[in-house]
């Protein structure tokens, strides 16, 4: 199994262009979550899913959507990216259908935006 | 707006000695309390976790005090060894908020030979 699979580990964006982060899971996960990593700041919930089909916003949800059309994948969009959006994202999913569920993280996707 | 506070920000420990790692929090709601290890490169992975029913859970040299009262919890790592060098995490979640874990600010560990 190769757990939760982040894509690209790194990226370079000009401020207001778009793009797409991506995650995959094969464990078969129904939640999967979206955070950022800032320092000082530890993690943040950006969007979460509980299952195909449905998902909600986290802690800091403004200027990231997100879709979840299968169980293995939950893509995370810019769509203007701001230099306020320069980060370290993790995408983590759970098969746990309680809070005590242990989270699965991937291993980043750093993004600068200029 | 911070819910869990954790300090301190950085640490540094010589072989063989104890780290402590201390988080507070705010949410009365919160009844689950996990710790997360993250090496340089990597994502977070679950150390150890605690319910708010127990005042201590140990899991090798790692053990997690909890003091519901004054809502603080922390984490002692005995016998520091430089492999446990990382970024060490406290977060908590409340049931029902579908595994909306809120984290600490993280403390990075350095563990001299």
């Amino acid at each position: 199994n190769a757990g939760v699979t982040q894509t690209p580990k790194f990226q370079v964006l000009k401020t207001g262009q778009s793009m797409t982060l991506q995650c995959a899971q094969d464990m078969n996960h129904e939640y999967m979550s979206w955070y950022r990593q800032d320092p000082g700041m530890g993690l943040r919930l950006i969007h979460y899913s509980v299952g195909a089909g449905i998902t909600d916003q986290g802690e800091v949800p403004n200027g990231y959507n997100v879709s979840r059309s299968t169980t293995e994948d939950f893509p995370l969009r810019l769509l203007s990216a701001a230099p306020s959006q320069t980060s370290v994202y993790f995408c983590a999913s759970s098969y746990s259908d309680t809070n005590t569920g242990e989270l699965f993280f991937g291993e980043g996707s750093r993004l600068t935006v200029l | 707006q911070q819910q869990v506070k954790q300090s301190p920000q950085s640490l540094i420990v010589q072989k063989g000695g104890i780290s402590i790692i201390n988080c507070a929090y705010e949410n009365t709601a919160f009844d689950y309390f996990p710790w997360y290890q993250q090496f340089p490169g990597k994502g977070p992975a679950l150390l150890i976790a605690i319910r708010p029913d127990v005042s201590e859970k140990k899991e090798g040299r790692f053990t997690i005090s909890f003091n519901k009262s004054a809502k603080q919890f922390s984490l002692h790592i005995m016998d520091s060894q430089p492999g446990d060098s990382a970024t060490y995490f406290c977060a908590a979640v409340a049931s029902g908020s579908a595994r909306q874990l809120t984290f600490g600010s993280g403390t990075q560990l350095t563990v001299l030979p």
